[in-house]
């Protein structure tokens, strides 16, 4: 089964640019979220699709944060326009939909793009 | 709000026995995970607690305290590709509800 599919790698960038990140999730797996790690802490969540609806966007900076999952499959992420403090790795995950009852409902991480803005 | 505490930093000998903690404060309770990621990678599952007690799985294992608010995630026979960052995370109430991690602990093996 191929994992979390997610592009580019790497990115760097100069402040006040724009950026894109693509990911493709687990198929059959509906639930899609995008995080953000900074270096040395752990990732926040900044967006969670159900299929191509948003369920929580409440921490995406929506001034400069945009992301779209239009036909339920495959998500990207723009930041328009970028500042320093977006160098982060973004982490891509999938899950998915819970059944009845308890699930751990594991999510399933993609390699992360490392953004770094100069 | 939510709020996820586990240690910054430790360091443990190969073959040994490390405990690595993490106390939690949510807002309801519906899991809690251990992921493992090596620098520049991924996170990887290694555990889910949902319910009281002891999940034991190869060297690895796991506790939970709902009551307390407390884990535990227990390594074994430690090995050096053991050293990664090992991020504690918490579900709260729901179904899907997105995973709030800590800022992990970073699990330096030296022989």
């Amino acid at each position: 089964e191929a994992g979390v599919a997610q592009s580019p790698r790497y990115k760097i960038i100069e402040k006040r640019q724009s950026v894109a990140f693509w990911c493709n999730p687990i198929s059959g797996h509906a639930t899609l979220y995008w995080y953000q790690q900074i270096l040395g802490q752990g990732p926040k969540l900044l967006i969670q699709f159900q299929n191509n609806g948003v369920v929580d966007d409440s921490q995406l900076p929506k001034d400069r944060f945009s992301a779209e999952r239009l036909k339920g499959v495959d998500s990207t992420l723009k930041i328009q326009p970028a500042k320093l403090e977006d160098s982060a790795v973004y982490l891509c995950a999938s899950s998915l939909e819970g059944l009845a009852g308890w699930t751990n409902n594991e999510q399933f991480f993609g390699p992360g793009t490392r953004l770094t803005v100069l | 709000g939510q709020n996820i505490d586990q240690p910054t930093e430790m360091t443990a000998t190969e073959g040994a026995i490390v405990q690595i903690n993490c106390t939690y404060q949510t807002s309801g309770f519906n899991g809690l995970f251990w992921y493992q990621q090596h620098a520049g990678e991924a996170p990887t599952f290694l555990s889910y607690n949902v319910l009281d007690g002891l999940e034991e799985k190869g060297r690895f294992s796991s506790f939970l305290s709902r009551s307390k608010g407390y884990s535990y995630l227990l390594l074994k026979e430690l090995q050096m590709k053991d050293s990664a960052s090992y991020l504690c995370a918490v579900r709260a109430q729901g179904r899907n509800t997105p995973l709030v991690f800590g800022k992990g602990t970073r699990l330096s093996v030296i022989a």
